[in-house]
């Protein structure tokens, strides 16, 4: 069963970092696209970036290029998020995600990791 | 930065036809995904590559495209289905991904 498990929630301070990690099973890492998706509260899904483990090419969204940085080692089957200087605004819903060689759709997703930036 | 358009909310009675829309400038080279976001779970795919259902997808599910926009019609739609529904393409260049404002659809 194809899956994709993701670290546990996070509380956070402004101004902390921050990495969080999905491991992929069930397939082979390195051959899919993983992207990262926020969500923050009572909004819409965003698209952050994706990586490709095989090889690490990234692509970022505009919205979030220089904002976040995203990973893989492939040698564990895992893929990072890690942003810098947390603010209250980071205060989200992360969902890694895998997308379809195929036919393109993310077809698989992670349970989601709650960020919450508090003070 | 590229966008992709919706209405922020469609309503239907149980039984009518809904029909969410989603525009953007790239559509006509580049497929369209639908997702359906219930409260508490993660995305579920309902249309791909622009009407595709994927398995154990009811068929009162469907997906077109045509220009600059693409749609998600449910024919017969069901209070179960009440659910916000985000489209998902690509930019031109293929980059990046891009998902909708999103739709909440209400049925009642």
């Amino acid at each position: 069963e194809v899956q994709l498990v993701q670290s546990g929630a996070e509380v956070k301070k402004p101004g902390e970092s921050l990495k969080i990690s999905c491991k992929g099973s069930g397939y082979s890492f390195t051959t899919y696209w993983i992207g990262w998706v926020r969500q923050m509260p009572g909004k819409g899904l965003e698209w952050m970036g994706i990586i490709y483990p095989g090889d690490s090419d990234t692509r970022y969204s505009p919205s979030f290029q220089g904002q976040v940085t995203i990973s893989a080692d492939k040698s564990i089957s895992t893929a990072y998020l890690q942003c810098s200087s947390l603010k209250a605004s980071d205060t989200a819903m992360y969902y890694c995600a895998r997308r379809s060689n195929s036919s393109g759709a993310i077809d698989c997703w992670g349970q989601g990791t709650l960020v919450t930036v508090s003070s | 930065s590229y966008e992709l358009t919706q209405s922020p909310s469609v309503s239907v009675s149980p039984g009518q036809t809904a029909r969410i829309t989603c525009s953007g400038d790239a559509l006509p080279k580049k497929y369209a995904y639908w997702y359906q976001l219930k409260s508490g779970q993660a995305p579920a795919l309902v249309i791909h590559e622009d009407s595709k259902r994927p398995s154990g997808i009811p068929e009162r599910f469907s997906g077109s495209s045509s220009g600059t926009v693409a749609t998600l019609t449910i024919s017969g739609a069901q209070v179960d289905d009440e659910a916000d529904y985000y489209c998902y393409s690509a930019d031109r260049s293929g980059n990046y991904g891009v998902f909708g404002g999103g739709t909440k659809l209400t049925v009642l």
